[in-house]
């Protein structure tokens, strides 16, 4: 099994909701991913967590707040968010090394912030 | 700084061809290079992971080719079909984080 299963596919919220990305994986990696993607751009990596532990934020606004319940599930929590943040959300996983594994993606989820 | 840089940006071309994407970087200390398939609104799919100490890598018919001295990648697709069709992108693993540095992609047509 070598998938990262993200839900909700499409997500649209006003700027004073509070909503939640989930992403699922049981492929047994121990580092997970949150990117953001806006169309015909790479993605932009927000968070990672590496062993359930929060190892990398890069400078992402508060309204963002990322959790790791365990080490097959991610959460990005939204709160407040701006029009500006409409944008695929993609999780991925791979096995932490000292560089990099290979990373698997999930399908993403699209937001839409009105 | 490292930079990825994937030339065409764009490709389109009859169904058949052999065809080659390319992936230039500027600092060859890498630990690894990916090379991922995305379709439009989808996510990615990983295609090839090379690791630093590789020098190629094969997957059906994909081959995906490393040569660090002179920052290099290419991605080799044989007997090119209409479901190739989708923007290719290319990644180095680089630093002492978890930080892939991304190309902007080729977006890849291929016509019936």
């Amino acid at each position: 099994d070598t998938e990262v299963t993200q839900t909700p596919k499409h997500l649209v919220m006003g700027m004073t909701n509070k909503k939640s990305l989930k992403c699922e994986q049981h492929m047994g990696h121990r580092a997970m991913y949150w990117y953001k993607q806006k169309a015909k751009k790479p993605p932009e990596l927000m968070f990672v967590y590496s062993y359930e532990k929060l190892s990398i934020n890069e400078s992402v606004p508060s309204r963002f707040s990322p959790e790791c319940p365990n080490s097959s599930l991610l959460n990005l929590h939204l709160h407040a968010l701006q029009p500006e943040d409409s944008a695929l959300y993609l999780c991925a996983s791979s096995q932490p090394a000292a560089g990099l594994g290979e990373l698997f993606f999930g399908e993403g989820s699209r937001l839409t912030v009105l | 700084k490292q930079e990825v840089t994937q030339i065409p940006a764009a490709l389109s071309v009859p169904e058949g061809e052999n065809l080659v994407l390319n992936c230039s970087f500027t600092d060859s200390a890498i630990y690894n290079l990916q090379w991922f398939r995305q379709d439009p609104g989808k996510g990615l799919t990983s295609l090839l992971l090379i690791q630093s100490s590789q020098r190629e890598q094969t997957s059906g018919r994909l081959n995906a080719s490393l040569d660090k001295s002179s920052g290099r990648s290419t991605l080799y697709i044989a007997a090119s079909q209409p479901g190739d069709s989708a923007t290719y992108l290319c990644a180095v693993g680089a630093g002492n984080n978890r930080k892939l540095i991304w190309g902007l992609g080729t977006s890849l047509a291929v016509n019936p």
